[in-house]
């Protein structure tokens, strides 16, 4: 089993540009695709980021997905902040049950929250 | 369009059981894997059971091992959680999840449902 591991908060100014961490605490970060999550107050999560790089139909190219092998780490970018992007985003890998692959459990990180300034 | 709707969230005192349930629609339900996942107020996303697309195969958290039952009703296209001896620390909004791709073995989230409250106290 592995850990994912977020900053508990973040800020940035309005119309900068702003990136989460999401460190995976054993394995390769590139032997599970990573998803992003964002989640506003009162509201279910929905997907910003998938598969680690590609974004759902309707998401702003403002946002954008990335990992690092050499840290281990999956990155969520957000250019452009505006102020509707304020909220909590989480990463999301899985963890394969058995040697067989044939299937897994959703591992979360702790979530970050995003302040726009 | 998918829509994921839970219900029989509720107040239920420490050792007591609830059966949330999750109706799906708009699209092929039994094709899916399935997945209920928790938040606990102010805290962050737990994911607690799983279901695969026919149903015959289950995955729980360590957490709910041998206290919470994951099941599905391909048929009436639900899902359902069934959860016994129910801790203070269950409290949380329960969100039914479904996949992102048909028969995956990997869990990838794309839609979520609005989420049911489970409240445990006395």
């Amino acid at each position: 089993n592995f850990m994912l591991t977020q900053p508990h908060s973040v800020s940035e100014s309005l119309g900068k540009t702003v990136t989460i961490s999401c460190t995976r605490s054993s394995g390769s970060i590139a032997s599970s695709y990573v998803q992003w999550y964002q989640q506003r107050p009162g509201s279910c999560p929905t997907t910003v980021i998938y598969d680690d790089n590609q974004r759902p139909s309707g998401v702003p190219d403002r946002f954008s997905g990335s990992i690092d092998s050499s840290s281990n780490s999956a990155f969520l970018t957000i250019s452009g902040l505006q102020t509707e992007d304020e909220a909590d985003y989480y990463c999301q890998s899985y963890d394969f049950i058995s040697q067989s692959y044939d299937s897994s459990m959703g591992v979360f990180g702790g979530g970050t929250k995003l302040t726009v300034l | 369009e998918v829509q994921l709707l839970e219900s029989g969230g509720g107040l239920v005192r420490p050792g007591g059981s609830l059966r949330l349930s999750c109706a799906a629609s708009g699209f092929t339900f039994s094709s899916y894997v399935m997945s209920w996942v928790r938040q606990a107020p102010g805290k962050g996303l737990e994911w607690v059971s799983g279901i695969s697309d026919s149903g015959g195969s289950t995955y729980d958290a360590d957490s709910v091992k041998g206290r919470f039952t994951i099941s599905r009703d391909n048929a009436k296209n639900t899902l359902y959680l069934q959860m016994n001896s129910l801790r203070a620390e269950d409290t949380a909004v329960y969100y039914c999840a479904k996949d992102r791709h048909a028969w995956d073995t990997a869990r990838r989230f794309d839609k979520w449902g609005q989420g049911t409250l489970v409240t445990v106290s006395s």
